[in-house]
C-alpha cells in the first residue's frame, strides 16, 4: 500500500542533543510537509517542499532544519532540542499544492520527548 | 489575522447525531477540509468543501456557507470509534492551510 512512513515513532533525547526524524513516501507526491503538534493544539507548519523548492515558515526557529535528498525522503533535524520542542512531529504529503488536489496524507508521527 | 474557531470539546451518545461547527476568517478561501485525529495518531482526511452546500459521505456529512464563513461536520449513528478530535482547516488565497485547534468528541455508551 502506498503510504507515508515516519521513523522513529518515539524519540527520547536529552536537552541540547541533536535529533533527526525521517519521513519516506511511496505516493510519488510532489509536496512534503513537516508539522509540529502539541497536545490539544492545531498542527503548526514548520516547512514544506514543493519538489526540491524549500519553503520555510517565517516563525520556524533556526533550531529546526530540513533536508529532502530525493522525492521519496524528507528529514527534520532539531539541532539543539529544548523542553519546548517536545511534541508530535507529523510528516505529510500532497500530490500538488492547489485547491482540491491539496488533500494531505499524514504519516503516523514521531513523538519527541526532551529530558 | 487569520482565525479558525471550533468548540474545544463535545460529548454525545452512541447512536445519536452530533454537529461540529467551524467558523473561519481567512485571507481568501480555496476550500475547507475536515480531518479526524484519534489520540496519539495522525490526522486522516474526511471531507473537502469548496462550494456552498452539503456533501454527504456515508455517516459523515459536511456543510459549507462561504458567505457566512461557516462549516459544520455532521456525524450520524455515532459509534464508540468516532471518539476523536475533528480538525477544521481552510486553504487561504495563498494555498496555505490554516488549521483550527480541533474539537475533541467524546462518545458515551
Amino acid at each position: 500500500d502506498a503510504m507515508v512512513i515516519q521513523n522513529p515513532r518515539y524519540q527520547v533525547t536529552q536537552f541540547g542533543k541533536p535529533v533527526t526524524l525521517s519521513c519516506s513516501q511511496t505516493l510519488n507526491h510532489n509536496v512534503m510537509y513537516w508539522y509540529q503538534q502539541k497536545s490539544s493544539q492545531a498542527p503548526k507548519l514548520l516547512f514544506h517542499y514543493y519538489d526540491k523548492d524549500f519553503n520555510n515558515e517565517a516563525d520556524t526557529p533556526d533550531n529546526f532544519q530540513s533536508r529532502r535528498p530525493n522525492t521519496s525522503f524528507c528529514f527534520l533535524d532539531i539541532r539543539s532540542p529544548g523542553l519546548g520542542d517536545a511534541a508530535m512531529y507529523l510528516c505529510a504529503t500532497s500530490r500538488d499544492g492547489v485547491a482540491g488536489a491539496n488533500v494531505l496524507t499524514f504519516g503516523a508521527g514521531s513523538r519527541l520527548t526532551v529530558l | 489575522g487569520q482565525n479558525i474557531d471550533q468548540p474545544t470539546e463535545m460529548t454525545a451518545t452512541e447512536g445519536a447525531i452530533v454537529q461540529i461547527n467551524c467558523t473561519y476568517q481567512t485571507s481568501g478561501f480555496n476550500g475547507l477540509f475536515w480531518y479526524q485525529q484519534h489520540a496519539g495518531e495522525a490526522p486522516t482526511f474526511l471531507s473537502y468543501n469548496v462550494l456552498d452546500g452539503l456533501e454527504e459521505k456515508g455517516r459523515f456529512s459536511s456543510f459549507l456557507s462561504r458567505s457566512k464563513g461557516y462549516s459544520y461536520l455532521l456525524l450520524k449513528e455515532l459509534q464508540m470509534k468516532d471518539s476523536a478530535s475533528y480538525l477544521c482547516a481552510v486553504l487561504d488565497s495563498n494555498y496555505q492551510l490554516i488549521w483550527g485547534a480541533g474539537t475533541k468528541l467524546i462518545i458515551k455508551p
